[in-house]
């Protein structure tokens, strides 16, 4: 049992460059969200989606998109990385949305030059 | 928007002493949840509080809830070198569809 998977775990990005972090869940949740962690900000929610076919605005949306592609999958789009892109981002899941406890990946380091 | 504030935002203790950390918020929380996220690591969940003052323990951690579930606690007892990690409160977005995290107080402990 995999749990929630986070592909790539590392990539280092020219400033412009584009690149989509893809996560997976195999724990039949509803509920995906998209978080960064910078140092001293905590985790911030980038965006999220409560259930297959939703996707909403977290706190820290600009700059980004998602694709909630089924159950499963719940992916992050970067169109054109930015250096203040640069962060740890981690995926997570829940079965209750924000009532149910947060499963979260091993996160991907994305570094942009 | 709402905001979960924690302090402090570290915290060095020797083993064997106490470490608490706070958790407030501007506005009531339907409940909150705690995280401990280990050097290199990922969050893991903790505990939910939802009931009104309700405290809750796991070994040597206690929970609290406030009262007017504006605030909640964190307690070890007794600290050990494998508390070291930085530890969340979230509480849930004005929506009430996303959590909403504090940005965690870091505890070292040193032997």
């Amino acid at each position: 049992n995999a749990g929630v998977t986070q592909t790539p775990k590392f990539q280092v990005l020219k400033t412009g460059q584009s690149m989509t972090l893809q996560c997976a869940q195999d724990m039949n949740h509803n509920s995906m969200y998209w978080y960064r962690q910078d140092p001293g900000m905590g985790l911030r929610l980038i965006y999220y989606s409560a259930s297959e076919g939703t996707t909403d605005k977290g706190e820290v949306p600009n700059g980004y998109n998602v694709s909630r592609l089924n159950k499963r999958e719940f992916s992050l789009r970067l169109e054109s990385a930015a250096p203040s892109q640069t962060s740890v981002y981690f995926c997570a899941s829940s079965d209750q949305g924000a009532l149910g406890e947060l499963f979260f990946g091993e996160g991907s380091r994305l570094t942009v030059l | 928007g709402q905001q979960v504030m924690q302090i402090p935002q570290y915290q060095h203790v020797q083993e064997g002493e106490d470490f608490t950390t706070y958790c407030n918020s501007s506005t009531t929380l339907s409940n909150i949840q705690w995280y401990k996220q280990r050097p290199g690591g990922h969050p893991v969940f903790l505990i939910q509080l939802v009931k009104s003052g309700e405290v809750k323990k796991q070994k040597r951690l206690t929970f609290q809830f406030g009262e007017a579930k504006k605030n909640s606690s964190l307690h070890i007892t007794a600290t050990q070198t494998t508390d070291v990690g930085t530890y969340f409160c979230a509480g849930f977005n004005q929506a009430g569809t996303a959590l909403i995290f504090g940005k965690g107080t870091t505890l070292s402990v040193s032997s």
